[in-house]
């Protein structure tokens, strides 16, 4: 069966640090990957898209490898701030539809 | 641009009451709105997708008559809960896409806390 893993112990980090947040996934061909972040008792907001034939996308501190063969996606944010702490969810959408799936998401806590 | 807002924000409700929650894309038109529901600690599940006048398609496990969905305009989805029980008691939320261009992003609204006690 499809499965989207992210890592579900949270990542504490210093501030100033980069943090790096993955998703592996299994059974699954995505035409594009997207994260987003969730802050407690809120909707996800997007942050970026990444498709299945690109390798990289940056948007300001924020950087998306894109590994197909690895199936995995790694997602950086630099020069980490204790107002980038939220969790961070992965969602693949494989052609068609084009309807993402979400994994469970990852905590990320920036410490001052 | 691409604000969606979700009414109310939290709602309780007793068992065998029906409540509605409103979705709306202010300053974008949405071919496609999207249904959530969050567990604490959870990721998003998916329970139904809606276009434009046409009937919502609802995901394995989703029941139809009790999750109402109506997507009567390019900006405005609703979804009813009926009946509801305690064990709806959730987060709701939905998100719209715009319509062509080979965008898929999707934006989401704020969520609903739904309680039913």
């Amino acid at each position: 069966s499809q499965k989207i893993e992210q890592n579900s112990e949270a990542l504490n980090i210093q501030e100033g640090k980069t943090a790096t947040l993955t998703c592996n996934y299994t059974n699954y061909s995505p035409a594009y990957l997207q994260w987003y972040r969730q802050d407690p008792g809120r909707g996800p907001v997007f942050l970026l898209l990444i498709r299945e034939n690109e390798k990289e996308k940056r948007k300001e501190r924020l950087k998306v490898t894109f590994d197909t063969t690895l199936k995995q996606s790694l997602f950086h944010i630099t020069a980490s701030q204790p107002a980038d702490s939220a969790t961070y969810l992965c969602a693949l959408a494989s052609g068609g539809s084009y309807i993402p799936t979400f994994g469970r998401g990852t905590s990320l806590i920036v410490h001052p | 641009g691409a604000v969606v807002s979700q009414h109310p924000s939290w709602v309780i409700c007793k068992s065998g009451t029906s409540v509605k929650i409103e979705c709306r894309s202010l300053d974008f038109q949405a071919t496609t709105m999207f249904w959530y529901r969050q567990f604490p600690k959870q990721s998003l599940m998916l329970m139904a997708t809606s276009n434009e006048g046409s009937k919502a398609t609802y995901e394995q496990g989703v029941e139809k008559d009790k999750f109402l969905i109506n997507h009567a305009s390019l900006t405005l989805s609703t979804l009813t809960v009926t009946s509801a029980h305690p064990e709806d008691s959730s987060f709701y939320i939905c998100s719209a896409r715009r319509g062509g261009g080979g965008t898929y992003e999707q934006y989401f609204g704020p969520g609903t806390r739904l309680t039913v006690t």
